[in-house]
């Protein structure tokens, strides 16, 4: 069956990077898009970032541009997100989600990874 | 990217009927028949009930179903159980492969 498992969270101090991994398995992981979702603490669902199969489409949320890297490795079935210039505002659940080919949405979502940013 | 807006909250009782909107902008929910709605129970991973604005995955029960209107979408779902009470997300497209969700509505059956 389907299975994302997200690790990588933990408490980071403000200012710091981090990086989260999702371990894909029991679909053809290379051949899916997939993506990032976040919510924070007693929020709603945020879209994070995207990115193509291949890896050669990747795309962010505005609140993130230029501190966030969403990629991935085809060999490993892994996706990864690089977390840049941390604040309290990037508290959140993060989840790895995969893409519904051809429906612009998401289809299966792993169980998430909480990252703190606190001092 | 602003979110899209949902009520904060909808209730209803066994049985019944209840509706959730889902406003949006021409750029998003009025320019693509890409929209999506999720289900999520607090700490477990949401679940999809809809997508390409009506229609539903396999196994989600026909109680759930969805239209769209200009910029905003809907989901209703009918003969309400104990089970449906969650939190509910809409979920558009809005180009340039970029994505933008519900501020999310809290169903309680009453």
């Amino acid at each position: 069956q389907v299975q994302l498992v997200e690790s990588g969270g933990g408490v980071v101090q403000p200012g710091r990077s981090l990086r989260l991994s999702c371990a894909a398995s029991g679909f053809d992981f290379r051949t899916y898009a997939m993506h990032w979702v976040r919510q924070a603490p007693g929020k709603g669902l945020e879209w994070v970032a995207f990115i193509s199969w291949d890896g050669r489409h990747k795309s962010t949320v505005d609140s993130v541009k230029g501190r966030f890297t969403v990629s991935r490795d085809n060999s490993k079935n892994t996706l990864s997100l690089q977390m840049g210039s941390l604040g309290a505002e990037d508290t959140a659940v993060y989840y790895c989600a995969r893409d519904f080919s051809q429906k612009y949405t998401i289809d299966f979502w792993g169980q998430g990874t909480l990252v703190t940013v606190s001092s | 990217q602003s979110a899209l807006t949902q009520p904060r909250s909808v209730s209803g009782s066994p049985g019944q009927s209840v509706a959730i909107s889902c406003a949006g902008t021409s750029t998003d929910v009025g320019g693509y028949t890409y929209v999506s709605w999720y289900q999520h129970h607090p700490g477990k991973a949401p679940k999809l009930v809809i997508y390409d604005v009506t229609k539903r995955p396999s196994g989600v029960p026909d109680r759930f179903s969805a239209s769209k209107s200009g910029n905003t979408a809907s989901l209703t779902i009918s003969g309400l159980q104990a089970e449906d009470e969650a939190d509910y997300y809409c979920y558009s497209y809005a180009g340039s492969n970029s994505w933008v969700f519900g501020g999310g509505t809290t169903l309680t059956v009453l």
